[in-house]
């Protein structure tokens, strides 16, 4: 079965320092892997998208991701955090195979906070 | 452009009354996704609309759920003799094309309470 883990619940972070969320999926083959962030009382938003070629991928906002094909990982990263970047992240992904089905499946989310 | 748009934006019902959520999805995309997210919890797909195709329904936990989406545009949820667990936000998605590398947008989500 596809499955999405991010491991840590909340994640906490001095301004000014860099930012890791982490993320690990269980799909047959190649997936395309997506982060979406969600701020309190709003819908989630598109940050960046893995569909292919290179590894590390560049998002909105100064947000980055690196995909990782032997450790099934797409670590959610930005050099240098900021106030502001607080909320909830969620790791998406969605398998390539055929079939009319268009869900993704999504992790249990990570709470980000940044702290001034 | 605008984005998808949802209503309400917020539902309390009684239990056992039925609901009606909306979602407009963006001009011209063709595919329409609902979710659900219970409290503390990521998404749940329910189901998945793309053009004339029959709609993937495999996410609907129970019949008393329903959905459908007119014209190609706008789509309705329903939710029939509502029940406590049923208490979550119910998040729209739309998407360009129905490939599966097609980023999906999100509404802002109506917030359902079942008393």
């Amino acid at each position: 079965a596809q499955s999405v883990a991010q491991p840590e619940d909340q994640v906490n972070v001095a301004e000014g320092n860099p930012l890791t969320v982490k993320c690990t999926y269980s799909v047959s083959g190649n997936p395309y892997l997506f982060w979406y962030v969600q701020y309190p009382n709003r819908g989630l938003q598109f940050l960046l998208k893995y569909i292919t070629g290179d590894n590390l991928v560049k998002g909105s906002y100064g947000f980055e991701a690196e995909f990782n094909k032997s450790q099934t990982s797409f670590h959610l990263k930005k050099p240098s955090a900021l106030v502001s970047d607080s909320a909830l992240y969620f790791c998406a992904v969605r398998d390539r195979g055929s079939g009319n089905t268009g869900k993704l499946i999504f992790g249990q989310g990570t709470t980000l906070q940044v702290k001034p | 452009g605008a984005g998808v748009s949802q209503s309400p934006s917020n539902k309390v019902t009684e239990k056992g009354k039925d609901v009606e959520l909306r979602c407009d999805p963006i001009s011209g995309h063709t595919a329409l996704y609902w979710y659900r997210q219970r409290l503390g919890q990521g998404l749940e797909f329910l189901i998945y609309f793309q053009g004339n195709s029959a709609p993937d329904k495999s996410g609907l936990p129970s019949d008393r759920f329903s959905a459908e989406r007119t014209g190609g545009s706008v789509s309705t949820l329903t939710i029939q003799r509502t029940q406590q667990e049923d208490s979550a936000v119910y998040l729209c998605a739309s998407s360009l094309e129905a490939e599966r590398r097609a980023t999906q947008y999100f509404g802002p989500g109506t917030r359902l309470l079942v008393l």
